[in-house]
């Protein structure tokens, strides 16, 4: 998992606030995916992007969830108007090639709503 | 959705002893794959497996892709202490457009 960089890797945030997840991939990846994962639980998959463009979003809530991966800069998982259910542990996988058995995983951002 | 079934939840074993856990599916996978999450971690690929049958060894790791397709184990032999973590099965459908399905995990102790 060298290489992929999620920050911040603790966020806090107040019920109706907006949070911004950043991932920066392996460089030279063009595939992210982001996943949650609750406590005690496996990890399931929210959205894969390539670059400038959402591939499948099927795993994402369709309200106040937003994901980006722009042509420069890292992709980002926006969450608005936080609710405590939204406390979690999101990661991050980059891969090169379409398929992601072989996709490298973030250390995660730990969201946590208050 | 697709779901996986991971046995067991939790294991509390002696260093030294052998380790197994599985994963079983309704539906078939292409590809399954093992990772390992420690505290605070992202999850580390251990094992991919990408043909029915297949048995595949990563030092004192062995796991093996089911011939239904629908299922897979993963064996640690002579567990030692850095073993301690959370294992986690995956599945591929394939396709490319879509993400991983995990298992729930299976909690790995290891007594002095």
């Amino acid at each position: 998992n060298a290489g992929v960089m999620q920050n911040p890797r603790h966020l806090v945030r107040r019920r109706g606030q907006e949070a911004r997840l950043r991932c920066s991939p392996v460089k030279g990846h063009s595939h992210v995916y982001w996943y949650r994962q609750l406590p005690e639980e496996g990890l399931k998959f929210m959205v894969y992007l390539q670059k400038e463009n959402i591939i499948d979003e099927s795993g994402m809530p369709k309200e106040r969830f937003s994901a980006e991966f722009p042509k420069e800069g890292p992709s980002i998982l926006r969450i608005q108007q936080v609710v405590r259910g939204d406390s979690a542990a999101y990661f991050c996988a980059s891969s090169t090639i379409t398929g992601n058995t072989e996709a490298f995983f973030g250390q995660g951002t730990r969201l946590t709503v208050v | 959705g697709q779901q996986l079934n991971q046995s067991p939840q939790s294991m509390f074993i002696q260093e030294g002893e052998d380790v197994s856990m599985n994963c079983t599916s309704s539906s078939i996978f292409n590809t399954w794959l093992w990772y390992k999450q420690d505290p605070g971690e992202g999850p580390v690929l251990l094992i991919a497996l990408y043909k029915a049958g297949e048995l595949t060894s990563n030092g004192r790791l062995t796991a093996q892709f089911g011939i239904t397709r629908k299922d897979s184990f993963l064996n640690i032999s002579a567990s030692i202490p850095s073993d301690v973590g959370i294992y986690f099965c995956a599945g591929d459908s394939g396709g490319g457009a879509d993400g991983l399905t995990f298992g729930k995990g299976t909690h790995l102790i290891i007594q002095p």
